[in-house]
């Protein structure tokens, strides 16, 4: 079965700042990584996935996340964060004949 | 085009009273997937529709919960004599292709429907 872990439930960080939201997965067969960002009071908007290929991947808002298969690991980087950026971040897995499965979400906070 | 929209955005009721909760999918998408959040967590699977066919209700936690999509497009969560654990965020989404040919699909999700039961 998939699961997804995210170690940290809350990231406070200064305006201007780099950020590293984590996320680690379990699957025994090749998945399907994705990040989404939920705004308050709003539905789950897509950041950006890992499907193949390049192990670097670009999403919208600056945002950036780098798929490690042997550290079953999916980071999320942005190298300056905006006050804009306060929301919640939630890493899924996805593969053939499954759901998603979505991690616990990380709550980032900026701070002036 | 307009996104997923879902109805009413907020939901209060009694313990013990039947609730329906409305998806309007993207036009055109095939896929249409029910997820419950929980308060301080991510949102969890409840089930799965291939335009009107209810492929996927492995996630509904009991058979007081039920879903339909009767014409393909708009889809109902119905919950009978809710209890206060129901209370939670509905997550509606939708996505273009059939999930077992698109798992690299994006999913493109509602607001949500906070039910709070009391």
């Amino acid at each position: 079965a998939q699961s997804v872990t995210q170690l940290d439930s809350q990231v406070p960080v200064f305006e201007e700042a780099p950020v590293e939201l984590r996320c680690n997965y379990s699957s025994s067969v090749s998945v399907y990584l994705f990040w989404y960002v939920q705004y308050p009071n709003q539905g789950l908007q897509l950041l950006l996935k890992y499907l193949s290929g390049s192990t670097l991947v670009k999403g919208i808002n600056g945002f950036e996340a780098e798929f490690n298969k042997s550290q079953t690991s999916f980071h999320l980087r942005k190298p300056s964060v905006h006050i804009s950026d306060t929301a919640e971040y939630f890493c899924a897995v996805n593969n053939y004949g499954q759901n998603f499965v979505f991690g616990p979400g990380t709550r980032l906070s900026v701070l002036p | 085009g307009a996104g997923v929209s879902q109805s009413p955005r907020y939901k209060v009721a009694k313990r013990g009273q039947d609730v329906a909760l409305r998806c309007d999918p993207i036009s055109g998408h095939v896929s249409l997937f029910w997820y419950q959040q929980a308060l301080g967590q991510g949102p969890e699977f409840l089930t799965y529709f291939q335009n009107e066919a209810q492929l996927d209700k492995s996630g509904l936690p009991s058979d007081r919960f039920f879903a339909e999509r009767p014409e393909g497009s708009v889809s109902t969560l119905k919950i009978q004599r809710t209890q206060q654990e129901d209370s939670a965020v509905y997550l509606c989404a939708s996505s273009l292709l059939p999930q077992d040919i698109g798992q690299q699909e994006t999913q493109y999700f509602g607001p949500g429907t906070r039910l709070l039961v009391l």
